[in-house]
């Protein structure tokens, strides 16, 4: 199986803040990397697919690159909005979330 | 209004069965293959099981397999989740999810709201 790891598990930034968030592949996974954010007591919401595609209504600010095993996401300047747990999650041999990454005030 | 709402959650004991279902509205819903989303509480997500657009084809995680089954009924725009033996450890949020990004397989661009298992005596 392939394991998905993201770093840092948590994150204290501040508003107009770029931020990074990273996840590595145990394997290469070519571009089969998505991005989702979720807020508390609600559904993940789809941002980046093919590790640098903005979904449809994602504000510009968020951005996603990478290839092979090692993937970031992006935030130009964050919006108070922008607190949220992210997820990669891979697509290239089965289904593998990573451990998510908690962007706190 | 493009939309998935779960229902079926509950309490139930260890061993037993439970059966979710996903009513999917605004799209066409025989056109997507369609996935089961699990989240422990305060854990991260895990994906559970697949099933292609005409239900011919279903894939398991490890976790459930043998124990879960996933099916769809495209004439009632239903996906459905069949737990059976069923452990603590089940214990989740279930969310249904579409794979709608014709570019990227297992891209999951809708998402229902979740309904909750607790498997306990």
């Amino acid at each position: 199986d392939i394991q998905m790891t993201q770093s840092p598990s948590s994150l204290s930034a501040s508003v107009g803040d770029r931020v990074t968030i990273t996840c590595r592949a145990s394997q290469s996974i070519n571009s089969f990397l998505n991005w989702y954010q979720q807020k508390p007591g609600k559904a993940p919401k789809l941002l980046i697919y093919a590790a640098s595609s903005l979904q449809s209504g994602v504000p510009s600010r968020f951005s996603g690159s990478g290839s092979g095993t090692d993937f970031t996401l992006t935030i130009s300047s964050l919006q108070p909005e922008d607190f949220a747990a992210y997820y990669c999650q891979q697509s290239y041999s089965s289904v593998t979330f990573g451990q998510g990454t908690k962007l706190e005030i | 209004e493009v939309q998935l709402v779960e229902s079926g959650g509950g309490l139930v004991q260890p061993g037993g069965s439970l059966r979710l279902s996903c009513a999917a509205s605004g799209f066409t819903f025989r056109s997507y293959w369609m996935h089961w989303v699990r989240q422990a509480p305060g854990k991260g997500l895990v994906w559970v099981s697949r099933v292609n657009s005409d239900g011919s084809t279903t894939t398991y995680a490890d976790s459930v397999k043998g124990r879960f089954t996933i099916s769809r009924d495209n004439a009632k725009n239903t996906l459905y989740l069949q737990m059976n033996s069923l452990r603590a450890e089940d214990t989740a949020v279930y969310y249904c999810a579409r794979d709608g990004i014709a570019v990227a397989d297992d891209a999951f661009d809708i998402w229902g709201q979740g309904t909750m298992v607790t498997v306990s005596s």
